[in-house]
């Protein structure tokens, strides 16, 4: 099975920051990884899939990068709805896995 | 809009089994595989296994294997995980999700979740 490794596990920040998040699978995936935020008892919520393409309906401060084994989510100004738990998600084979999460709080 | 909506909370004894339904409304059901991926209380995603309706075939996480089963009713849109033998460690928010693409466009290569149900908690507790 692929491995995620994702970074960090948490995080904080302030409204306004720029926020970056990294992925790491274990052996070349493409672009084959998808990007979700989860709330507290929500369900999580699709952002990037294919590395770098913005869901429908997702603010353009979130933005997704890289190929192969390093992948990038970015938020470049944070706001308050943002802060929830990030995780990604490799489909370049089963089974298919996700990274351990990374939450974003209130600093 | 596609919407995924499941079935209510369980409590089950250890050793029975648990079925989750997951009735899809609003847009194409057969040919967009349906996944389970579950949830331990402040723990991180875990992907079970999927279905593609139009062709009723499942795939199944290693983990799972022999545990679960995984149905698809195409005249009710209804997909259903069933997972036999609990123990305390199955307790979880189990979610099914549709791929984002479907079986044709992605050329039955597996792909992102979007939409997700909204979650059905399984406790397992003697």
């Amino acid at each position: 099975a692929i491995r995620i490794t994702q970074s960090p596990s948490s995080l904080s920040a302030s409204t306004g920051d720029r926020v970056t998040i990294t992925c790491r699978a274990s052996q070349g995936i493409s672009s084959y990884l998808a990007w979700y935020q989860q709330k507290p008892g929500k369900a999580p919520k699709l952002l990037i899939y294919a590395a770098s393409t913005l869901q429908s309906g997702v603010p353009s401060r979130f933005s997704g990068s890289g190929s192969g084994t390093d992948f990038t989510l970015t938020i470049s100004c944070l706001q308050s709805e943002d802060f929830a738990t990030y995780y990604c998600q490799q489909y370049y084979s089963y089974p298919l896995t996700f990274g351990g999460g990374t939450k974003v709080e209130i600093k | 809009q596609v919407q995924l909506v499941q079935s209510g909370a369980e409590v089950k004894k250890p050793g029975s089994s648990v079925k989750v339904s997951c009735k899809a409304s609003g847009g194409t059901f057969s040919s967009y595989a349906i996944s389970w991926v579950r949830q331990a209380p402040g723990q991180g995603l875990e992907w079970m296994g999927g279905i593609i309706p139009i062709f009723g075939t499942a795939n199944y996480a290693q983990k799972f294997q022999g545990r679960v089963t995984i149905t698809a009713d195409e005249s009710t849109s209804t997909a259903y995980m069933e997972l036999s033998s609990l123990r305390s460690e199955d307790t979880a928010v189990y979610y099914c999700a549709r791929w984002g693409a479907n079986y044709y466009d992605s050329s039955g290569d597996p792909n992102w979740f979007d939409p997700w149900g909204q979650g059905t908690l399984v406790t397992v507790s003697s």
